[in-house]
Protein backbone atom coordinates (compact mmCIF):
# COMPACT_ATOMS: atom_id res chain seq x y z
CA UNK A 1 0.00 0.00 0.00
CA UNK A 2 1.23 3.62 -0.41
CA UNK A 3 3.23 5.25 2.46
CA UNK A 4 2.21 8.18 4.47
CA UNK A 5 4.49 9.51 7.20
CA UNK A 6 4.51 11.48 10.05
CA UNK A 7 6.75 13.22 11.97
CA UNK A 8 8.19 13.77 14.43
CA UNK A 9 6.84 10.19 16.04
CA UNK A 10 7.09 12.04 19.56
CA UNK A 11 7.46 15.53 20.93
CA UNK A 12 7.38 17.00 24.39
CA UNK A 13 7.47 20.89 24.23
CA UNK A 14 6.34 23.31 27.38
CA UNK A 15 2.96 24.92 27.64
CA UNK A 16 2.43 28.24 25.55
CA UNK A 17 5.01 26.83 22.64
CA UNK A 18 3.56 25.86 19.11
CA UNK A 19 4.49 22.75 17.70
CA UNK A 20 4.37 22.02 14.14
CA UNK A 21 3.46 18.07 13.08
CA UNK A 22 4.23 17.26 9.53
CA UNK A 23 2.30 14.89 7.38
CA UNK A 24 3.87 13.05 3.74
CA UNK A 25 2.70 10.91 1.11
CA UNK A 26 5.84 9.59 -0.02
CA UNK A 27 4.51 7.55 -3.41
CA UNK A 28 1.70 9.55 -4.33
CA UNK A 29 -0.36 12.60 -4.50
CA UNK A 30 -2.58 13.58 -1.82
CA UNK A 31 -5.57 15.69 -2.74
CA UNK A 32 -7.09 15.33 0.54
CA UNK A 33 -5.57 14.78 3.83
CA UNK A 34 -7.23 14.17 7.44
CA UNK A 35 -5.77 15.01 10.96
CA UNK A 36 -7.26 12.87 13.90
CA UNK A 37 -6.58 13.08 17.21
CA UNK A 38 -6.90 9.89 19.65
CA UNK A 39 -6.67 9.88 23.76
CA UNK A 40 -5.59 6.92 25.54
CA UNK A 41 -7.91 3.57 24.85
CA UNK A 42 -10.11 6.09 22.80
CA UNK A 43 -10.96 5.85 18.98
CA UNK A 44 -9.32 8.70 16.24
CA UNK A 45 -11.85 11.62 15.94
CA UNK A 46 -11.47 13.63 13.28
CA UNK A 47 -10.11 17.05 13.65
CA UNK A 48 -10.09 18.53 10.19
CA UNK A 49 -9.91 17.32 6.44
CA UNK A 50 -7.43 19.94 4.08
CA UNK A 51 -7.58 19.65 0.22
CA UNK A 52 -4.16 20.92 -1.37
CA UNK A 53 -4.31 24.50 -1.93
CA UNK A 54 -7.54 25.18 0.43
CA UNK A 55 -8.33 25.82 3.69
CA UNK A 56 -8.96 23.20 6.01
CA UNK A 57 -12.43 22.55 6.85
CA UNK A 58 -12.70 21.71 10.64
CA UNK A 59 -15.17 19.11 12.78
CA UNK A 60 -17.54 21.21 15.23
CA UNK A 61 -15.57 22.04 18.65
CA UNK A 62 -12.10 21.63 16.63
CA UNK A 63 -10.61 25.56 17.50
CA UNK A 64 -9.16 25.99 13.64
CA UNK A 65 -7.01 28.85 15.55
CA UNK A 66 -5.51 26.78 18.02
CA UNK A 67 -4.96 24.19 15.40
CA UNK A 68 -3.37 25.56 12.35
CA UNK A 69 -3.54 22.91 9.08
CA UNK A 70 -1.64 23.79 5.89
CA UNK A 71 -1.76 21.79 2.55
CA UNK A 72 0.80 23.14 0.48
CA UNK A 73 1.90 20.93 -1.66
CA UNK A 74 0.01 17.49 -3.28
CA UNK A 75 2.53 15.43 -0.60
CA UNK A 76 3.14 17.81 2.67
CA UNK A 77 0.05 18.88 5.35
CA UNK A 78 1.20 20.61 8.23
CA UNK A 79 -0.36 20.22 11.62
CA UNK A 80 0.42 23.30 14.28
CA UNK A 81 -1.03 23.36 17.44
CA UNK A 82 0.11 26.95 19.09
CA UNK A 83 0.10 28.10 22.70
CA UNK A 84 -0.07 24.64 23.66
CA UNK A 85 -1.31 23.24 26.93
CA UNK A 86 -1.47 19.94 29.28
CA UNK A 87 -4.70 19.58 27.94
CA UNK A 88 -3.55 19.08 24.48
CA UNK A 89 -1.36 16.19 24.99
CA UNK A 90 -2.39 13.21 22.94
CA UNK A 91 -1.41 11.15 19.86
CA UNK A 92 -2.30 12.85 16.59
CA UNK A 93 -2.77 10.53 13.38
CA UNK A 94 -3.08 12.14 9.75
CA UNK A 95 -4.13 10.43 6.47
CA UNK A 96 -3.78 10.91 3.29
CA UNK A 97 -6.09 9.68 -0.12
CA UNK A 98 -5.23 10.34 -3.89
CA UNK A 99 -7.32 11.99 -5.84
CA UNK A 100 -9.01 9.13 -8.03
CA UNK A 101 -12.72 8.96 -7.51
CA UNK A 102 -12.63 5.53 -7.41
CA UNK A 103 -10.37 5.18 -4.59
CA UNK A 104 -11.47 5.00 -1.29
CA UNK A 105 -9.10 4.20 0.22
CA UNK A 106 -7.31 6.58 3.13
CA UNK A 107 -3.78 5.48 3.98
CA UNK A 108 -2.71 6.55 7.73
CA UNK A 109 0.85 7.45 8.84
CA UNK A 110 2.39 6.05 12.26
CA UNK A 111 1.05 9.28 14.29
CA UNK A 112 3.12 11.76 16.62
CA UNK A 113 2.88 11.35 20.39
CA UNK A 114 2.82 15.28 21.69
CA UNK A 115 3.17 15.53 25.39
CA UNK A 116 2.86 19.27 26.80
CA UNK A 117 4.34 19.57 30.29
CA UNK B 1 -23.82 11.22 17.91
CA UNK B 2 -22.06 8.08 17.29
CA UNK B 3 -22.49 7.63 13.65
CA UNK B 4 -20.85 3.69 14.20
CA UNK B 5 -21.15 1.12 17.24
CA UNK B 6 -18.91 -1.47 17.59
CA UNK B 7 -18.80 -4.05 20.13
CA UNK B 8 -17.50 -5.64 22.30
CA UNK B 9 -15.54 -3.15 23.71
CA UNK B 10 -12.83 -5.98 24.92
CA UNK B 11 -11.99 -9.04 23.49
CA UNK B 12 -10.50 -12.50 25.21
CA UNK B 13 -9.58 -15.73 22.41
CA UNK B 14 -7.79 -18.13 23.51
CA UNK B 15 -4.85 -19.37 20.34
CA UNK B 16 -6.74 -20.77 17.31
CA UNK B 17 -10.28 -19.97 18.52
CA UNK B 18 -12.37 -17.48 16.53
CA UNK B 19 -12.66 -13.65 17.39
CA UNK B 20 -15.89 -11.66 16.09
CA UNK B 21 -16.05 -8.11 16.19
CA UNK B 22 -19.36 -6.54 15.52
CA UNK B 23 -20.46 -2.58 13.92
CA UNK B 24 -23.55 -0.98 12.96
CA UNK B 25 -23.86 1.94 11.28
CA UNK B 26 -26.85 4.74 10.86
CA UNK B 27 -25.97 6.76 8.04
CA UNK B 28 -27.45 5.39 4.40
CA UNK B 29 -25.05 7.41 2.49
CA UNK B 30 -22.13 5.33 3.51
CA UNK B 31 -20.88 3.06 0.91
CA UNK B 32 -17.64 1.70 2.11
CA UNK B 33 -16.36 -0.30 5.15
CA UNK B 34 -12.75 -0.70 6.23
CA UNK B 35 -11.34 -2.44 8.66
CA UNK B 36 -8.00 -1.12 10.99
CA UNK B 37 -5.60 -2.80 13.16
CA UNK B 38 -3.97 -0.34 15.46
CA UNK B 39 -0.61 -1.40 17.80
CA UNK B 40 0.34 0.66 20.33
CA UNK B 41 1.82 3.95 19.47
CA UNK B 42 1.27 2.92 15.89
CA UNK B 43 -1.25 4.56 13.72
CA UNK B 44 -3.80 2.39 12.32
CA UNK B 45 -3.08 -0.16 9.14
CA UNK B 46 -6.05 -1.03 6.85
CA UNK B 47 -6.77 -4.93 7.50
CA UNK B 48 -9.35 -5.40 5.00
CA UNK B 49 -12.59 -3.64 3.50
CA UNK B 50 -16.03 -4.45 1.89
CA UNK B 51 -18.79 -2.17 0.13
CA UNK B 52 -22.05 -2.71 0.32
CA UNK B 53 -22.91 -4.58 -2.63
CA UNK B 54 -21.41 -7.60 -1.56
CA UNK B 55 -22.32 -9.78 1.48
CA UNK B 56 -18.86 -11.28 2.39
CA UNK B 57 -15.17 -10.68 1.83
CA UNK B 58 -12.25 -13.20 2.76
CA UNK B 59 -8.42 -12.08 2.71
CA UNK B 60 -6.88 -15.01 4.37
CA UNK B 61 -7.69 -15.53 8.07
CA UNK B 62 -10.24 -12.31 8.02
CA UNK B 63 -13.59 -12.60 6.38
CA UNK B 64 -15.97 -9.92 6.41
CA UNK B 65 -19.99 -10.10 6.71
CA UNK B 66 -21.79 -6.95 5.72
CA UNK B 67 -25.89 -7.20 5.96
CA UNK B 68 -26.65 -4.26 4.19
CA UNK B 69 -30.40 -4.25 5.47
CA UNK B 70 -29.35 -4.50 8.92
CA UNK B 71 -26.77 -1.75 8.60
CA UNK B 72 -24.36 -4.21 10.41
CA UNK B 73 -21.12 -5.75 9.32
CA UNK B 74 -18.60 -7.75 11.47
CA UNK B 75 -15.44 -9.10 10.95
CA UNK B 76 -14.23 -12.48 11.99
CA UNK B 77 -10.57 -13.61 12.55
CA UNK B 78 -9.66 -16.86 12.14
CA UNK B 79 -7.38 -18.89 13.88
CA UNK B 80 -6.41 -16.13 15.78
CA UNK B 81 -3.03 -15.65 16.76
CA UNK B 82 -1.38 -13.68 20.08
CA UNK B 83 0.12 -11.51 17.71
CA UNK B 84 -3.24 -10.52 16.43
CA UNK B 85 -3.49 -9.00 19.88
CA UNK B 86 -4.11 -5.58 18.92
CA UNK B 87 -7.32 -3.00 18.69
CA UNK B 88 -9.56 -3.31 15.91
CA UNK B 89 -11.26 -0.53 14.54
CA UNK B 90 -14.64 -0.67 12.25
CA UNK B 91 -15.16 2.32 9.75
CA UNK B 92 -17.79 3.78 7.73
CA UNK B 93 -16.80 5.98 4.53
CA UNK B 94 -19.29 8.64 2.61
CA UNK B 95 -17.29 8.44 -0.20
CA UNK B 96 -18.99 11.73 -1.79
CA UNK B 97 -17.64 13.08 1.54
CA UNK B 98 -14.48 10.95 1.78
CA UNK B 99 -14.88 11.04 5.51
CA UNK B 100 -13.60 7.99 7.85
CA UNK B 101 -15.92 7.26 10.77
CA UNK B 102 -14.33 5.25 13.35
CA UNK B 103 -16.18 2.84 15.22
CA UNK B 104 -15.15 2.82 19.36
CA UNK B 105 -12.43 0.22 19.03
CA UNK B 106 -12.04 -3.30 20.84
CA UNK B 107 -8.82 -4.77 21.89
CA UNK B 108 -8.53 -8.33 21.42
CA UNK B 109 -6.03 -10.42 23.50
CA UNK B 110 -5.36 -13.91 21.94
CA UNK B 111 -3.95 -15.89 24.92
CA UNK B 112 -1.26 -18.53 23.59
Amino acid sequence: GAVVSQHPSWVICKSGTSVKIECRSLDFQATTMFWYRQFPKQSLMLMATSNEGSKATYEQGVEKDKFLINHASLTLSTLTVTSAHPEDSSFYICSARGGSDTNTEAFFGQGTRLTVV
Amino acid sequence: QQQVKQSPQSLIVQKGGISIINCAYENTAFDYFPWYQQFPGKGPALLIAIRPDVSEKKEGRFTISFNKSAKQFSLHIMDSQPGDSATYFCAAVNTGGFKTIFGAGTRLFVKA
